[in-house]
């Protein structure tokens, strides 16, 4: 079967720097997406990889292994805004998004 | 304007009764995609459209069907709705697979089914 596993829930303090880690067991692989989402919100992009390595986007970093089947989400100097969940999305051989249960990020001043 | 928007919002409705959500967008898109979100879950698919005479089932297609009607219109109907529907229910839209494939989601429809 098809998995994606993050951590349910994080804490983080305002300013700091958290990771969120993502891994996933797919059939095929053509990318992975990392989704905001404010409670009660629609999720919204925030980066995609599809090669390995790093892709930096101000604040946000996104981090993807193929081999290992892992990725990480990096915030750095973390604002009270950010308090969100984040949703890992793996699109499989048949270009569909498989998703993550998310996970909660709680910034604390 | 948003692009991608769903109509009714909030949704309370009995056993029993036959629900339509519909979703509507502005973004040129062909692919549309109706998810359920249950809290502790993720994203699940119901159906998805890669065009107006494209319609597949999704991972929980059980108890829910669609309509899309035109390119901007995609609606999901519940028969005959049970407690257990009760969800946030989304609509997203992307451009073609083989590319980034983003989708975008529309607000989300809240339904309680009593």
């Amino acid at each position: 079967g098809q998995n994606i596993d993050q951590p349910t829930e994080m804490t983080a303090t305002e300013g700091a720097i958290v990771q969120i880690n993502c891994t996933y067991q797919t059939s095929g692989f053509n990318g992975l997406f990392w989704y905001q989402q404010h409670a009660g919100e629609a999720p919204t992009f925030l980066s995609y990889n599809v090669l390995d390595g790093l892709e930096e986007k101000g604040r946000f970093s996104s981090f993807l292994s193929r081999s290992k089947g892992y990725s990480y989400l990096l915030l750095k100097e973390l604002q009270m805004k950010d308090s969100a969940s984040y949703l890992c999305a793996v699109l499989d051989s048949n270009y569909q998004l498989i998703w993550g249960a998310g996970t909660k990020l709680i910034i604390k001043p | 304007d948003a692009d991608v928007t769903q109509t009714p919002r909030n949704r309370i409705t009995k056993t029993g009764k036959r629900i339509m959500l519909e979703c509507s967008q502005t973004k040129g898109h062909d692919r549309m995609y109706w998810y359920r979100q249950d809290p502790g879950l993720g994203l699940r698919l119901i159906y998805y459209s890669f065009d107006v005479k494209d319609i597949n089932k999704g991972e929980i297609s059980d108890g829910y069907s669609v309509s899309r009607q035109a390119q901007a219109k995609f609606s999901l109907s519940l028969e005959s709705a049970i407690p257990n529907q009760t969800a946030l229910y989304f609509c997203a839209t992307s451009d073609r697979a083989g590319d980034y494939n983003e989708q975008f989601f529309g607000p989300g429809t809240r339904l309680t089914v009593l």
